[in-house]
């Protein structure tokens, strides 16, 4: 059974600075892979997935991701964060083999200070 | 293009009751997914329908159910309600082949039992 991890479930960042956030997923095979963002009593709007290819996954809003095999990891980034990002973030794998379900990680509470 | 819609926005029930929620796919889209999401935590896969058939399960009894309509709407159905069946319920819409991966969610069902 696949199964996601984010490490912190909280980091508040100053408006400006950079932002990391941590994905580690359990999945036999090559996974599909997602970030999700949600806004306080809002449904989830996808920022980015991997599928295969380049390692290296541009979403919008100015968010990247890195799949990284060896370490099985999937961190989401963004270089300058603005006080529009304050949310939460959730990690997903995707898995063929279950319908296609989304098995999501318990999520990280971003705070942006001015 | 039409996003993912959800029905009601809130709805509150006492114990015991029976609610039915509502999703209307994103346009073009085939296969309807639930999933429950419980305060402070990430979103559980609860079943997932296509064709108007359920093509997958998560870890939830079966008084927890579901429909797709010929035009791709669905609805979860939840019988005999508990106070842990409080939470968000969100649904996603998906295509087919390579896209299928992608879910769009909805808003979310504020479900309350009291």
């Amino acid at each position: 059974a696949q199964s996601v991890t984010q490490p912190d479930i909280h980091i508040t960042v100053s408006e400006g600075a950079s932002l990391e956030l941590r994905c580690n997923y359990s999945y036999g095979a090559t996974p599909y892979l997602f970030w999700y963002v949600q806004s306080p009593g809002q449904g989830l709007q996808l920022l980015l997935k991997y599928f295969s290819g380049d390692t290296l996954v541009q979403g919008i809003k100015g968010f990247e991701a890195e799949f990284k095999r060896s370490q099985s990891s999937f961190n989401l980034r963004k270089p300058s964060v603005h006080w529009s990002d304050a949310a939460e973030y959730f990690c997903a794998v995707g898995a063929a083999a279950a319908g296609n379900k989304l098995t999501f990680g318990g999520g990280t509470r971003v705070l942006v200070k001015p | 293009e039409t996003g993912v819609t959800q029905s009601p926005t809130h709805l509150i029930k006492t114990r015991g009751q029976q609610v039915t929620l509502r999703c209307s796919s994103q346009s073009g889209h085939n296969t309807v997914s639930w999933y429950q999401q419980a305060l402070g935590q990430g979103p559980q896969f609860i079943f997932q329908y296509y064709r108007e058939e359920e093509n997958g399960r998560g870890n939830f009894p079966p008084r927890f159910s579901g429909l797709q309509f010929p035009n791709y709407s669905s609805e979860l159905n939840v019988n005999a309600l508990e106070l842990d069946d409080s939470a968000l319920y969100l649904c996603a819409s998906s295509g087919i082949g390579d896209f299928s991966y992608e879910q769009y969610f909805g808003p979310g069902t504020r479900l309350t039992v009291t």
